[in-house]
């Protein structure tokens, strides 16, 4: 069946760039989302990309596409305290109800 | 904006007991969802809702039943609670409107201790 997977830990310095890797497997996926879990709090969409995209910019996040891997990442630019998180990479297909989540990363910001 | 309410946010279950944690949307979703999330396991979908008076089974129903009669409400009952179902549950809905990117909003989460 699908799946997606993510590593589940990753530890950066304040002021860094931050890299959170995800990689799936359903090669009809429609939709790449990344979204973000604080503490106690349920999830909320940081930011999305199409599947036809390889890139998208977003303020200090930035999106990579490689349909050919199907790897998707999720860049953090001047990683700050408040990023601390767990990060979800999730996918889905128009026209279905069905949305397969990853683990989550959780990202710990260290100052 | 209230967008997902669920209650309560914490319970504590003997074994076997029941009950029903709520949610409800004001979004006009037509879609909603029930999702467990277990350390370092990710979401798992229990339930999920194309619209009021249709459910149907996600990858983990067992131990769990739903309705949805309107619209808003999506209620997710355990009937016998047993420690497997200890757990952090998570409502959320979407929309099926043409040319939307399918984001999934979500509650709070209600956190589930079944002793």
């Amino acid at each position: 069946g699908e799946d997606v997977e993510q590593s589940l830990f990753l530890s950066v310095r304040e002021g860094d760039s931050s890299v959170i890797n995800c990689t799936y497997t359903d090669s009809s996926s429609t939709y790449l989302y990344w979204y973000k879990q604080e503490p106690g709090a349920g999830l909320q969409l940081l930011t999305y990309i199409f599947s036809n995209m390889d890139m998208k910019q977003d303020q200090r996040l930035t999106v990579l596409l490689n349909k050919k891997d199907k790897h998707l990442s999720l860049r953090i630019a001047d990683t700050q305290t408040g990023d601390s998180a767990i990060y979800f990479c999730a996918e889905s297909t128009s026209g279905t109800y069905k949305y397969i989540f990853g683990t989550g990363t959780r990202l710990k910001v260290l100052a | 904006n209230a967008g997902v309410t669920q209650t309560p946010k914490f319970r504590i279950l003997k074994i076997g007991q029941s009950m029903t944690l709520q949610c409800a949307q004001d979004m006009n979703h037509n879609y909603m969802y029930w999702y467990r999330q277990d350390p370092g396991m990710g979401l798992k979908l229990i339930y999920y809702s194309v619209g009021a008076g249709i459910t149907d089974k996600g990858e983990v129903p067992n131990g769990y039943n739903v309705s949805r009669s309107t619209t808003e409400d999506f209620p997710l009952r355990l009937e016998l609670a047993a420690p497997s179902q200890t757990s952090v549950y998570f409502c959320a809905s979407s929309t099926s409107s043409g040319g939307n990117t399918g984001e999934l909003f979500f509650g709070e989460g209600s956190r589930l201790t079944v002793l």
